[in-house]
């Protein structure tokens, strides 16, 4: 089956600490998006990648980083310098053109708790 | 910028009452796409509209964009426990981007 993998599922960071989030994709969609969402909220976006080895930066990309090294796959690394990193973290990804078909497809999605 | 409302915020109906969620653009939209997602899940497609004064219908679910295309809603006939979950809108910024609005969380007492 096609479709989005994200691990881990739950993870727990302490204070300080860099963490990188995986997600890979087998339905060799072009786009690849990064949401985070806090309870309660609707989804921010972090990063977004329309092709390999380019990505743009969303609304929130501060203390966040990304690569985009193949297709399948956009991890998001947390790093320390976020300042309220605990969040449920969405990856999505796209077709990435403009046929009208450009659905979100998303990952099931990693729940990050920093201690 | 371009921001997308989502009205209400939450919405508890007993169940077989009907229920509706409203999305509003600041901007006229190319096209309009609703998510559900269940409690602990993720959001999954259910319809991209894209003509003005558009409707569909999925069984239950009644989905119209505005003549202007700058607003949207999302209705759903009779409510079932099934119908739990959030509702979110998303418009594009471009078509590599999307708008969420804050989503319309249904609770369906049995």
């Amino acid at each position: 089956d096609g479709g989005i993998t994200q691990s881990p599922k739950y993870l727990f960071r302490k204070e300080g600490q860099n963490v990188t989030l995986s997600c890979e994709q087998n339905l060799n969609h072009d786009a690849m998006y990064w949401y985070r969402q806090d309870p309660g909220q609707g989804l921010r976006l972090i990063y977004y990648s329309q092709i390999v080895n380019d990505f743009q930066k969303g609304d929130i990309a501060e203390g966040y980083s990304v690569s985009r090294e193949k297709k399948e796959s956009f991890p998001l690394t947390v790093t320390s310098a976020q300042k309220n990193p605990t969040a449920f973290y969405l990856c999505a990804s796209s077709i990435g053109d403009s046929s009208g078909a450009n659905v979100l497809t998303f990952g099931a999605g990693s729940r990050l708790t920093v201690l | 910028g371009q921001q997308v409302m989502q009205i209400p915020q939450y919405q508890h109906v007993q169940e077989g009452e009907d229920f509706t969620t409203y999305c509003n653009s600041s901007t006229t939209l190319s096209n309009i796409q609703w998510y559900k997602q269940r409690p602990g899940g993720h959001p999954v497609f259910l319809i991209q509209l894209v003509k003005s004064g558009e409707v569909k219908k999925q069984k239950r679910l009644t989905f119209q964009f505005g003549e202007a295309k700058k607003n949207s809603s999302l209705h759903i006939t009779a409510t079932q426990t099934t119908d739990v979950g959030t509702y979110f809108c998303a418009g594009p910024r471009n078509f590599n981007k999307f708008y969420f609005g804050s989503g319309t969380k249904l609770n369906v007492k049995p």
